[in-house]
């Protein structure tokens, strides 16, 4: 059974950057797909894009492509999620879930407590 | 990109009622719909995939129902523990579009 732990809040000023951390315990690294979830508040969750661990591959939402870079470091056991040109938009919490597929079916499960990022001057 | 509608966005009913929530896809995506239960303050939680298929450990008072482009989301007796609000999501396809959510409050 696979666990989720995200890294702690940040607080970010409008143009910054932030790297949020998920860490996988419980099962084998390489072998699935993280995807990243954005909530702002009061929102519905916003899909951002997913990293396969084993291989690296990454696919991106569009309205995310040009700021946001999905990445892992395996002997970590550890995915990252970095978005840049941070603006009071993208203030919220970033979640990390780890896909579930069975043939032409996916699902979000495990879900990481989430990680609450503020942009503000 | 296909559209998810949710309905109502809110409601209130009392411990013991059954409640349905209905989810409308913008096009016809087979079964390709999965639940999940987000309580204040926490991450969602997968209740149901592909439809119908509920989690291991979901109570079995959740139902997932619908193909095409109309889902429902039925809690039958709903559960003090059951304050929360419910998304639908399209699966297997970027951007696994969520619906806006509907909120349950127990009176």
């Amino acid at each position: 059974q696979v666990h989720l732990v995200q890294s702690g809040p940040e607080v970010k000023k409008p143009g910054a950057s932030v790297k949020v951390s998920c860490k996988a315990s419980g099962d084998s690294f390489t072998d699935f797909t993280i995807h990243w979830v954005r909530q702002a508040p009061g929102q519905r969750p916003e899909w951002m894009g997913w990293i396969n661990l084993g291989s690296g591959n990454t696919k991106y939402s569009d309205n995310f492509q040009a700021r946001l870079t999905l990445t892992r470091d395996t002997s970590a056991g550890t995915a990252y999620m970095d978005l840049s040109g941070l603006r009071s938009e993208d203030t919220g919490i970033y979640f990390c879930a780890k896909e579930v597929a069975s043939m032409r079916w996916d699902w979000f499960d495990p879900w990481g407590p989430g990680t609450l990022v503020t942009v503000s001057a | 990109d296909v559209q998810m509608t949710q309905s109502p966005t809110s409601l209130s009913a009392s411990v013991g009622d059954r409640v349905t929530i209905t989810c409308r896809a913008s096009q016809s995506i087979s079964n390709f719909v999965n639940w999940y239960q987000q309580k204040p303050g926490k991450a969602p939680n997968l209740l149901i995939y592909a439809a119908l298929n509920p989690r291991d450990g979901v109570p079995s008072r959740f139902r997932g129902a619908g193909s095409g482009t109309d889902f429902t989301l039925t809690i039958n007796s709903l559960q003090p523990e059951d304050l929360a609000t419910y998304y639908c999501q399209l699966s297997a396809s970027a951007p696994y579009t969520f619906g806006q959510g509907t909120k349950i409050e127990i009176k």
